[in-house]
């Protein structure tokens, strides 16, 4: 079975330092691309960052960086130098590609402290 | 501008009516998809289409429906719809390319009552 697991319902770190938000998954399948999501307040979702399963080198976008540990099926999002306008639920999904499928994660509420 | 159009924002309506939520990309995006989101479960997949004519259920399909019958458009429709539909549903699209991102609608917040 495929799954999403974030363990984080809630997060504070104060602007300017860096966060790592958590997910793990579950699939037996070995073609699969992880995604990051953002959803700030206003109820908007907004993608941020993409791993493939193939992918040797971590992804980076900008301040989003994705901590990729096939071994252990983890794939965390590590947000440099935070700021307020971070402060959003931050939802991680993969797509398993033999079928086409998309699972998200519960959500992690990230708050940014001044 | 490139977006998901997603109508209406809000819908309060009553068991057993049926209504459809329209969504509409103009990317050129062969995949796209339904999701509902509930508070503490994220999102969940309705149902997905990776082309015209091409549509297949995601991990809660019951009492919904889909149709693909142009690339742009992929409306949701509930035939007859429950108060456990109560829920904020969100279409979006990509490119069906590993590396692409997905574009999601604003989101259609339903209430049955």
């Amino acid at each position: 079975a495929q799954k999403i697991t974030q363990t984080q319902p809630g997060m504070f770190v104060q602007e300017k330092e860096a966060v790592t938000l958590d997910c793990t998954y579950d699939t037996s399948d070995p073609s699969y691309g992880l995604f990051w999501h953002k959803q700030p307040s206003s109820g908007e979702m907004i993608f941020l960052i993409y791993q493939g399963s193939y992918d040797q080198q971590n992804a980076t976008e900008g301040r989003y960086s994705l901590n990729f540990q096939k071994a252990r099926k983890s794939a965390n999002l590590v947000i440099s130098a935070s700021q307020l306008g971070d402060s959003a639920m931050y939802f991680c999904a993969m797509r398993v590609y033999n079928f086409n499928k998309f699972y998200f994660g519960s959500g992690t509420k990230l708050n940014v402290k001044p | 501008e490139a977006q998901v159009t997603q109508n209406p924002r809000y819908l309060i309506t009553v068991t057993g009516k049926k209504l459809t939520v329209t969504c509409s990309q103009n990317m050129n995006h062969e995949y796209m998809s339904w999701y509902r989101q509930d508070p503490g479960l994220g999102l969940r997949q309705i149902y997905y289409s990776m082309n015209v004519e091409v549509t297949d259920k995601g991990d809660v399909p019951e009492g919904y429906k889909v149709s693909r019958k142009e690339k742009r458009n992929f409306p949701l429709i509930l035939e007859s719809p429950s108060p456990n539909q109560t829920s904020l549903y969100f279409c979006a699209s990509s490119l069906d390319r590993e590396r692409y991102g997905y574009t999601f609608g604003s989101g259609t917040r339903l209430t049955v009552v």
